[in-house]
């Protein structure tokens, strides 16, 4: 069966650069989250998007962004990179989250 | 706000022996679903079990089932003959119901257990 695919499964960025991380969800799935996880935490929620309109929004930063297009792919746009910012990036989609959530394998960000 | 509390950091447990993980959560809805995610070395996040609030009978997989206690907010998932492949961190997840079908997971800390041979 098809899974969320993520690109790229890592990725090495240096302090203030620019990262792009790409998700695509399960055929016919039209809801897709943003997760972030540190080192040893649980999964913080960052954003979602629900028919490619963003559906509700946690604790992101303002200086990351994500859309939805219109083939359903999504895309979490990071700028101005910080240390802190190193962590386990998800992303899940669901059918209306009925049947729980489908994770993707996470794109590791590491920020030096 | 709703909130996952996992009591239990860390378990431990002998292979085939059976081992139980806490979870309680705080909402004042009515309708939520509940969920054990499972996240082994790989990091890779697995459904392991779910639970319709409305439903009273305790959800079961396999090996793996909860105690749903709706009053007391109550979801622990019980692992039966553990095996070396359980040995992983496993997540609590509460989601409120809602009509547009896209509301968040709301995870709690983490329980990591641990199988000895």
């Amino acid at each position: 069966a098809a899974g969320v695919i993520q690109s790229p499964r890592h990725l090495i960025k240096e302090k203030r650069e620019t990262a792009t991380l790409k998700c695509y969800p399960i055929p016919r799935h039209d809801t897709v989250y943003w997760y972030q996880q540190g080192p040893g935490q649980d999964p913080q929620f960052l954003i979602s998007f629900y028919e490619k309109m963003q559906s509700d929004k946690g604790s992101i930063p303002d200086r990351f962004s994500a859309q939805q297009f219109s083939d359903y792919h999504s895309e979490l746009n990071m700028s101005s990179l910080e240390l802190g910012d190193s962590a386990l990036y998800f992303c899940a989609s669901s059918f209306r989250g009925f049947y729980g959530y489908t994770f993707g394998s996470g794109t590791r960000l590491t920020v030096v | 706000a709703q909130t996952v509390t996992q009591s239990q950091p860390e378990m431990s447990v002998q292979e085939a022996e059976t081992v139980t993980l806490s979870c309680t959560y705080d909402t004042s809805e009515s309708d939520y679903y509940l969920f054990w995610y499972k996240q082994p070395p790989s990091r890779q996040m697995i459904l392991v079990i779910r639970q319709e609030a409305y439903k009273q009978q305790n959800a079961t997989e396999n090996r793996f089932s909860v105690n749903f206690q709706k009053a007391a907010k109550s979801f622990s998932l019980k692992i039966s003959d553990s095996q070396l492949g359980d040995a992983a961190m496993y997540f609590c997840a509460y989601r409120r119901a809602s009509q547009g079908g896209s509301e968040k997971l709301v995870f709690g800390k983490g329980t990591k257990l641990t199988v000895n041979p």
